[in-house]
């Protein structure tokens, strides 16, 4: 079946570092895949999205692209800001559903 | 006010007590789902609903049944509690088509005791 796996966490980063959250995936088909993110005391946000191999989704300066060849959608920032600081979760449209990874909490240390 | 509004945002109550958590949206979405978040699990889908009259079971639906009492409400209820159903419970909508795209609640805080 559809399933999510995400890097466990949690990560502690310094402002300014690069960030990278790997994800990977096993599904049938090429579902789309997202990247939702949660705030402290929030529900979840869609961060960004793509929907097909090789798209790139961006968004407040995360991306992620679609690896086919790797079943992988990995979570990338150039410069953290303390105001990142959330849970992070991996996502892909299964069969009417969205099946979501175990999140990976991130915290930004000024 | 929030697109998605649940009530109650906490609740302790006791081992065998009925609870029910309600949801509500003003974003005209046909599709609602219910989802439980556990630390180092994830989001878990309970149920989901695409329109009033379909309901169907998520992933981890005994214990739990729901209502979808119109459009923009749907209800999740415990029959009768058990401390591991102590979670974080989502309500979430999205629209016909965009079933990857959700709009979640705030969150309802549950303790089970």
């Amino acid at each position: 079946g559809n399933s999510v796996t995400q890097m466990e966490g949690p990560v502690t980063l310094s402002e300014e570092a690069f960030l990278t959250i790997n994800c990977t995936y096993t599904a049938t088909g090429y579902p789309s895949l997202f990247w939702y993110v949660q705030y402290p005391g929030e529900g979840l946000q869609l961060l960004l999205k793509a929907t097909k191999a090789d798209d790139k989704g961006s968004n407040k300066g995360f991306e992620a692209t679609y690896r086919k060849e790797t079943t992988s959608f990995h979570l990338e920032k150039g410069s953290v800001q303390v105001s990142d600081s959330a849970v992070y979760f991996c996502a892909l449209q299964g069969a009417q559903k969205l099946v979501f990874g175990q999140g990976t909490r991130l915290t930004i240390n000024p | 006010d929030a697109d998605v509004t649940q009530t109650p945002r906490n609740r302790i109550t006791k081992t065998g007590k009925r609870i029910m958590l309600e949801c509500s949206q003003t974003k005209g979405h046909d599709r609602m789902y219910w989802y439980r978040q556990d630390p180092g699990l994830g989001l878990r889908l309970i149920y989901y609903s695409f329109d009033v009259k379909d309901i169907n079971k998520g992933e981890i639906s005994d214990g739990y049944s729901v209502s979808r009492q119109a459009q923009a409400k749907f209800s999740l209820s415990l029959e009768s509690a058990i401390p591991n159903q102590t979670a974080l419970y989502f309500c979430a909508t999205s629209e016909w088509g965009e079933t990857g795209e959700l709009f979640f609640g705030e969150g309802s805080r549950l303790t089970v005791l």
